[in-house]
């Protein structure tokens, strides 16, 4: 079985742009967890989407967005980076969101110049 | 916060035992204790996850004391590849359509298994 796919691996972008990043989870997850990691503040908890509602958030302001398609697919968006978004952006799935044994993509490295 | 305290690291012999700690001393009656390790550059990956009676997998075994205040990581012959930030991590049960999937993750204890 496949594992969680994260797209694109790598991205650099420059301040005030926008981005979308992309997460296909493992075939018949359900659940998609968003994960911020940067060396200062570790790995911080971002949303979390089930059957494409938005079941949990963390503490980031609203640049930080998110949804998930019917096929459990899921993208999250930041709008107006800021050079302090530079972080690796890790995306997890679980299979029907009553546990927490989530299964971790690659992540996506993020630059902003 | 994390509601859990490890050391900041450890290191291992090859081919030995590695036994990571962890204090959870706050868990409450519902809540698990999970394990994920992370290997330099890649995404966490799940080892193991328990209530309160010992757990055994293919990668590791997982001790929970009685009284569910403290747990230790085992893996039984830890290799060069075992070198990574190990997690532990303390999280309530979900019931179906809970509210719930985000893991609070502390600074966790870097391993180093040395030849």
């Amino acid at each position: 079985k496949a594992g969680v796919t994260q797209t694109p691996r790598y991205l650099i972008k420059t301040r005030g742009q926008q981005v979308t990043l992309s997460c296909s989870p493992i075939s018949g997850h359900r659940s998609v967890s968003w994960y911020q990691q940067t060396p200062g503040q570790g790995l911080q908890f971002l949303f979390e989407y089930f059957s494409e509602t938005q079941r949990n958030k963390g503490n980031f302001p609203g640049r930080f967005s998110g949804r998930q398609f019917s096929n459990s697919r899921s993208e999250m968006n930041v709008s107006t980076l800021e050079l302090g978004d530079s972080a690796l952006y890790l995306c997890a799935s679980s299979l029907l969101g009553v546990s927490n044994e989530q299964f971790f993509g690659p992540g996506t490295r993020l630059t902003v110049l | 916060d994390a509601k859990t305290t490890q050391p900041t690291s450890m290191d291992c012999a090859e081919g030995r035992a590695a036994n990571l700690p962890c204090n959870h001393s706050t868990i409450s009656g519902n809540e698990y204790v999970y394990w994920y390790r992370q290997i330099h550059s890649q995404g966490p990956q799940y080892i193991i996850h328990g209530l309160k009676n010992n757990e055994t997998n293919e990668m590791a075994s997982l001790i929970i004391t009685e009284d569910r205040k403290s747990s230790t990581l085992i893996l039984p012959h830890a290799t060069l590849r075992d070198t990574a930030v190990y997690y532990c991590i303390v999280s309530g049960a979900l019931n179906y359509g809970g509210s719930q999937g985000n893991l609070i993750f502390g600074k966790g204890t870097k391993l180093s298994v040395k030849p």
